[in-house]
């Protein structure tokens, strides 16, 4: 039973324009969400987070948006550049069996970036 | 500043041996995380080991184990490996179990191979 499903494997967006990248969730014990950048032969990293009080969070290009009533967040990418060609991983945590800092992933979406 | 690293990179088993992986923490980090993707999922949770002690466990047998050192180095251990263990192994660091958890940072895994 997937807690965390990211719906689709790929997408593809031209240089300069939005990427957004969806994710929804079932799990109402859910209290915090993150989003992951994966390149090949690399281990996630880290891109931007947040907590379940706020229903938006901003960092330079990457935005978070979070509908708790929806249980969905997306995450949009403004303008998308080659460079943000990854899979990207949709996480999530809370205090569900007993603890809050283990990561529920979904499947990852592809996105790719053409110049 | 070292990130954090995991050793082997790759590794060949046979069904029923068992295999060790280690990681290095982040210099200054007292957690780790192990996780396991599989291929064409996202990264499920292991377990986590916060000051040597295991701090919260996920849907994975017994026979999955592990050990933190005082240090904060770490091992994964697989006994009786099965087909379904091939898999990429990450672990991630972090400063004490953070109620954030945007602090776990991943190394670049170990590819178990079972045949």
């Amino acid at each position: 039973d997937q807690q965390v499903k990211q719906n689709s494997p790929s997408l593809s967006v031209q240089e300069g324009r939005i990427s957004i990248l969806n994710c929804d969730y079932t799990n109402s014990m859910f209290d915090y969400f993150l989003w992951y950048k994966k390149y090949p032969a690399e281990g996630p990293t880290f891109l931007i987070s947040i907590s379940s009080i706020k229903d938006k969070n901003e960092d330079g290009r990457f935005t978070v948006f979070l509908n708790k009533s929806a249980k969905h967040l997306s995450l949009h990418i403004v303008p998308s550049q080659p460079g943000d060609s990854a899979v990207y991983f949709c996480a999530a945590s809370g205090l569900s069996g007993g603890s809050n800092y283990k990561l529920t992933f979904g499947k990852g979406t592809l996105l790719t970036v053409n110049p | 500043e070292t990130g954090v690293t995991q050793s082997p990179t790759h590794l060949i088993k046979t069904r029923g041996q068992q295999v060790t992986l280690r990681c290095s923490s982040q210099s200054g980090h007292n957690t780790v995380s192990w996780y396991q993707q599989a291929l064409g999922q996202g990264p499920q949770f292991i377990f986590q080991y916060y000051r040597e002690e295991e701090n919260g466990r996920g849907n994975f047998p017994p026979r999955f184990s592990g050990l933190q050192f005082p240090n904060y180095s770490s091992e994964l251990n697989v006994n009786a490996l099965e087909l379904d263990d091939s898999a990429l192994y990450l672990c991630a660091s972090s400063f004490d179990p953070p109620v954030s958890t945007d602090t776990q940072y991943f190394g670049p895994g170990t590819r178990l191979t079972v045949l």
